[in-house]
C-alpha cells in the first residue's frame, strides 16, 4: 500500500540548519505536509506545498519537492531549542479528500 | 487564532464500554476527519465527514465505530464496545475546503482497562 517514510532522529547543535527528509510512494498526492508534535501536544500544522511546485519558503522554513524522486525535505534555519519535537511529513492518499498517510515521524533534538 | 479543541483530553474506561470522544472543529470550516495514534506508531486515518455524511473510512472504523455532528459546533466519534487495542490517542482534524490543509485538535488519550 502507500506509505510515506522518514527517519526517526535528528541531532543538530543550537543555530545550525536542520534537515529532515521523507519519501513517499504515492505519485497521485497532490499535498504534502509537515507537521510539529511538541511532548503531550497535538499535531501543528508548521507547512504545506502542493504538488506542482518545487520550494516553498516560510520564515526559517523551506521545503523543497522533488516529484520525481518523491522526495520531500523540511530545512529549519537557524534552528532554536525551541525546534526540539517530532516532525510529521503526510501526504493525501490517491484522489481522496482528506485521507492523510503519515510518517512515523523525527525526533528533532537541538543541543545548545 | 482559531482552533480544533477536543474534550476530554484523557479518557479511561473499562473494555466494552461505549465513549464518546467530542471535538469542535474551526467555526467556518466544512470538513472534518478523526485519526488515531497507537502509542508507538504512526498516525492512521480513520474517517472523513462533510455534509453530514461520511466522505471515506478506513478499514480500521468498522461498525463498532460512528460519527455524528449533533449540532452546528460538534463533531464526535464514539466507539460502541470498546477493546484494549483501541487505547490510542484520537486526533480530530478540520478543513475549510476540499484536499484543504487540516488543522488537528490536541487529543483525547484513551485507555481502555
Amino acid at each position: 500500500g502507500e506509505d510515506v517514510e522518514q527517519s526517526l532522529f535528528l541531532s543538530v547543535r543550537e543555530g545550525d540548519s536542520s534537515v529532515i527528509n521523507c519519501t513517499y510512494t504515492d505519485s497521485s498526492s497532490t499535498y504534502l505536509y509537515w507537521y510539529k508534535q511538541e511532548p503531550g501536544a497535538g499535531l501543528q500544522l508548521l507547512t504545506y506545498i502542493f504538488s506542482n511546485m518545487d520550494m516553498k519558503q516560510d520564515q526559517r522554513l523551506t521545503v523543497l519537492l522533488n516529484k520525481k524522486d518523491k522526495h520531500l525535505s523540511l530545512r529549519i534555519a537557524d534552528t532554536q531549542t525551541g525546534d526540539s519535537a517530532i516532525y510529521f511529513c503526510a501526504a493525501n492518499y490517491g484522489g481522496s479528500q482528506g485521507n492523510l498517510i503519515f510518517g512515523k515521524g523525527t525526533k528533532l533534538s537541538v543541543k545548545p | 487564532e482559531p482552533e480544533v479543541t477536543q474534550t476530554p483530553s484523557h479518557q479511561v474506561t473499562q473494555m466494552g464500554q461505549e465513549v464518546i470522544l467530542r471535538c469542535v472543529p474551526i467555526s467556518n470550516h466544512l470538513y472534518f476527519y478523526w485519526y488515531r495514534q497507537i502509542l508507538g506508531q504512526k498516525v492512521e486515518f480513520l474517517v472523513s465527514f462533510y455534509n453530514n455524511e461520511i466522505s471515506e473510512k478506513s478499514e480500521i472504523f468498522d461498525d463498532q465505530f460512528s460519527v455524528e455532528r449533533p449540532d452546528g459546533s460538534n463533531f464526535t466519534l464514539k466507539i460502541r464496545s470498546t477493546k484494549l487495542e483501541d487505547s490510542a490517542m484520537y486526533f480530530c482534524a478540520s478543513s475549510e475546503r476540499d484536499r484543504g490543509e487540516q488543522y488537528f485538535g490536541p487529543g483525547t488519550r484513551l485507555t481502555v482497562t
